[in-house]
């Protein structure tokens, strides 16, 4: 089993439609982090979190929103999906203290909003 | 602040060497880098920390310039299973990285 797992891998929606992705891992890491991958522009960080009581924007926050459920669980929603929110996300987890360590990411969920 | 990445792509043959640089407009704490196989997750390759250390991974090294705020990724003889797209990762000491737009490389037989 993976040790950072994301549902579901593949969603299909309408505009307008709340979404919920999830993220859980068995590595009892502190830091986890929700990046968006589309062609040409990387990854871009969407919230992350140092633990359950923490939680801060990234570059590109606006239209998500973030809950951590506990220190192995972090969701990402998208309380009105829109199409131009159709993309790749990842969830990354990293033993937090001081500077940033080796991220861990999920296998991904793609998510396309029609 | 995206690290810049160059070159966006680049084709080898195998046995060949390559180079991707990264740079950044602001000071750099640490970078990070990562390769992503088609339809996978990206995956860590080193950490470097501001100093002007280099690491290595088999074949596959690293330098850091603090002062220029630039970090090169060095792949050397170039096997078939490193093609994939190469992203550097920043860290400005705010712990979490800002990622690059990537660097996809293409090595053919």
């Amino acid at each position: 089993d993976a040790d950072v797992t994301q549902t579901p891998r593949n969603r299909i929606t309408k505009t307008g439609k709340r979404i919920m992705l999830e993220c859980s891992q068995t590595k009892g890491h502190d830091r986890m982090y929700w990046y968006r991958q589309d062609p040409g522009l990387g990854l871009r960080l969407i919230y992350y979190s140092f633990d359950v009581k923490d939680i801060n924007k990234g570059e590109i926050s606006d239209g998500y929103s973030v809950s951590r459920q506990a220190q192995a669980k972090f969701s990402l929603s998208l309380e009105s999906a829109i199409p131009n929110q159709t993309a790749l996300y990842f969830c990354a987890t990293t033993l937090g203290s001081g500077n940033t360590g080796e991220l861990f990411f999920g296998e991904g969920s793609r998510l396309t909003v029609l | 602040q995206q690290p810049v990445q160059s070159p966006q792509a680049v084709i080898l043959r195998e046995g060949e060497d390559a180079v991707i640089n990264c740079s950044s407009s602001k000071a750099l704490y640490s970078v990070h880098w990562y390769r992503q196989k088609h339809g996978e997750a990206p995956v860590f390759l080193m950490i470097l920390l501001k100093g002007g250390e280099q690491k290595g991974h088999e074949k596959i090294s690293a330098s850091f310039n603090e002062k220029k705020q630039q970090s090169s990724l060095y792949l050397t003889a170039s096997q078939l299973s490193y093609s994939g797209t190469y992203f550097c990762g920043t860290d400005f000491g705010n712990e979490k990285l800002t990622f690059g737009t990537g660097t996809r490389l293409t090595i053919i037989p």
